[in-house]
């Protein structure tokens, strides 16, 4: 059974700080995985896309890499805004269409 | 891109009464959605997934005769909460996956109980 825990599980930063989320899967067999944001309140926006067969994608100051063979994806934020606060979930896709999800970092960036 | 439209975003329903939520992909097809209930401060829990003119799968532990699900079309699946009790009220998101985009969820839809 897959399961994808986030490290840490909560953080806190000055603004302009570059910035590292972790995510590490059990089960290397992904088809996928994806980055999303969850402002509170709200539902989830996609912010990267990784395919099994990609290492790294790029979206602006987001940076999401993806090291398969070892179970586990950086989202690298860089130059922090404290917009980017929010809570920050990680999801992969196996053999059929369900995401599992972590329990997410909850980033506070301070002004 | 692509785009999940969700509605309501807030419904409060008297106990007893049942309540539809709505959750439409806006330029793509969906033969499947998904649904998910989300408790404050934690993750998201698969309810169940939806699919195009067939009947929803339910995840284990999620009561199929309480939470009706519907995708009559490509581009449009419901799901309605029957005869909703107070320990109902949650955060209700839906999800559908777009070759090239992922999942594509929606803004979800808080259901209050009273």
């Amino acid at each position: 059974k897959q399961e994808v825990t986030q490290i840490p599980a909560a953080l806190s930063v000055p603004e302009g700080e570059n910035l590292v989320l972790n995510c590490s899967f059990t089960d290397s067999a992904i088809y996928n995985l994806q980055w999303f944001r969850q402002d509170p309140g709200k539902g989830l926006t996609s912010l990267l896309l990784i395919q099994s067969s990609q290492r790294e994608q790029t979206s602006g100051r987001l940076n999401a890499s993806l090291d398969k063979s070892s179970g586990r994806s950086t989202l690298y934020i860089a130059a922090s805004q404290p917009g980017d606060s929010a809570t920050y979930l990680c999801a992969v896709r196996g053999g059929s269409e369900k995401l599992v999800f972590g329990k997410g970092t909850k980033l506070t960036v301070n002004p | 891109g692509a785009v999940v439209s969700q509605h309501p975003s807030r419904v409060i329903c008297k106990s007893g009464t049942s309540v539809k939520i709505e959750c439409r992909s806006l330029d793509f097809q969906a033969t499947t959605m998904f649904w998910y209930r989300q408790f404050p401060k934690q993750s998201l829990m698969l309810m169940a997934t939806s699919n195009e003119g067939s009947k929803a799968t339910y995840e284990q532990g999620v009561e199929k005769d309480k939470f009706l699900i519907n995708h009559a079309s490509l581009t449009l699946s419901t799901l309605t909460v029957t005869s909703a009790h107070p320990e109902d009220s949650s955060f209700y998101i839906c999800s559908a996956m777009n070759a090239g985009y992922g999942y594509t969820f929606g803004s979800g839809t808080r259901l209050t109980v009273v």
